[in-house]
């Protein structure tokens, strides 16, 4: 599976919301549903945010949802905070294969 | 508290191989889980490049599968990872990571380590 990612770069003010993308070339098995979403800081180590398309990882606030089925899943961030401004990543698993897609640029307006 | 450090050289020259150390502290690899290895090119994307259970079952990126070999060494409680006939394609940051239960996604990263191929 090919994750593509939209938009590239995501310019947005604090408080606004986010909407990023992810579509799988291929539809991800309904009951398994492995899709994960990361946070990248510059210098930092990604950081899980989101796991099996809509689970919120440890520690990550509500303010952060996923969604989606078959090809197309989404992150949103509903009121971004200033830490919110990073690199964001989806990830697929499926038959022992992992893959990333090429990020979203989420940069202060 | 799990916490994983990579080490290895910083700098290797076209056509060697790239090895790289994994320590794992705060957790027995030989108690489950599976580990893997990610790379970043600078200003770049992700790449997974292999995974590994306790074990010994390995996974490989079948663009990397070729050249690379990860293995765990219960023994000294850390992950490896060899790249062999690297060239400037190979430099990158590696990391090395803890899946989940579920094996689906990374939960715990290393801090990463620069290795440049020139």
């Amino acid at each position: 599976i090919v994750l593509t990612q939209s938009p590239g770069t995501l310019p947005l003010s604090p408080g606004e919301r986010a909407t990023l993308s992810c579509r799988a070339s291929q539809s991800v098995i309904s009951y398994e549903n492995y899709i994960a979403w990361y946070q990248q800081k510059p210098g930092q180590a990604p950081r899980l945010v989101i796991h099996g398309a809509s689970r919120r990882a440890t520690g990550i606030p509500d303010r952060f949802s996923g969604s989606g089925s078959g090809t197309d899943f989404t992150l949103t961030i509903s009121r971004l905070e200033p830490e919110d401004f990073a690199v964001y990543f989806c990830q697929h698993y499926g038959s022992s294969v992992w893959t990333f897609g090429q990020g979203t640029k989420v940069e202060i307006k | 508290q799990v916490q994983l450090q990579e080490s290895g050289p910083g700098v290797v020259k076209p056509s060697e191989t790239l090895s790289l150390i994994c320590a794992v502290s705060g957790y027995a690899i030989s108690s489950g889980y599976y580990w893997g290895w990610v790379r970043q090119p600078p200003g770049k994307g992700l790449e997974w490049i292999g995974s590994v259970y306790f074990s010994g079952n390995t996974y490989y990126s079948a663009s990397l599968e070729s050249r690379a070999t990860i293995a765990v060494d219960a023994s000294k409680n850390h992950l490896s990872l060899h790249l062999t006939s690297v060239t400037a394609a190979d430099t990158a940051i590696y990391y090395c990571s803890r899946l989940t239960v579920g094996q689906d996604s990374f939960d715990i990263w290393g801090q990463g380590t620069l290795v440049t191929v020139s």
